[in-house]
């Protein structure tokens, strides 16, 4: 079955630490992977598709279809990504996405 | 531009009850999908609807249900009521619907009593 995996449910880093927040999949065909964010009090946003190969607000994420994961990497934390992650797959042409549980990264001072 | 919107924003209903909740997808966007989200279970995938027909449908029972009209806003309506139905519901549209980037509502807060 498709799922998408998250482990941690809290990352705490200091400001300036690098961070990577994990999440692995099981897909049986060629998946498209995202990551979307939640900022307080604001709507569930895209942050970054795999297929766009960018960085986004310094994040960047590879598909390692090796290890079936698509972990999304910050070398700087900056208080202002404190936020709830979502990692999330999509099983087929349109939107119907799989997401992860969701991952909160709080970055203090 | 204006982002989703949902509406009402906060519902409290009985079991048994039924439910229709709204989402008015931003302008020119013709795809719109549900989910629901729950702290248990997270996001789930409820349907999405393109151009007024039902694309895709998520692993939900036969209570759940939805639409689109021309103009491309959605409704969805939850029949008999039970208190597992208690979750934010979350409308997002998309320009075509064949990708996954998806422009979120802020949701609709449905509580079963």
């Amino acid at each position: 079955a498709q799922r998408v995996t998250q482990p941690e449910k809290l990352l705490s880093v200091f400001k300036g630490a690098p961070v990577e927040l994990k999440c692995n999949y099981s897909y049986s065909g060629s998946p498209e992977l995202f990551w979307y964010v939640q900022y307080s009090r604001q709507r569930l946003q895209l942050l970054l598709r795999h297929i766009s190969r960018e960085s986004i607000k310094g994040f960047t994420a590879d598909l390692n279809k090796g290890e079936t994961s698509f972990h999304l990497k910050k070398p700087f934390a900056q208080e202002e990504d404190s936020a709830m992650y979502y990692c999330a797959l999509s099983q087929r042409a349109g939107t119907a996405l799989i997401f992860g549980k969701g991952t909160t990264l709080s970055v203090s001072s | 531009k204006a982002g989703v919107t949902q509406t009402p924003r906060y519902l409290i209903k009985t079991r048994g009850q039924q439910v229709t909740l709204s989402c008015s997808p931003i302008s020119g966007h013709r795809s719109v999908s549900w989910y629901q989200q729950t702290p248990g279970q997270g996001l789930q995938f409820l349907f999405e609807y393109f151009s007024e027909t039902q694309r895709n449908k998520g692993n939900f029972p036969g209570r759940f249900s939805g639409r689109q009209f021309s103009n491309s806003r959605s409704e969805m309506n939850v029949s008999t009521l039970e208190l597992g139905d208690s979750a934010l519901y979350l409308c997002a549209s998309a320009r075509d619907g064949l990708t996954g980037e998806l422009f979120f509502g802020e949701g609709s807060r449905l509580t079963v009593l």
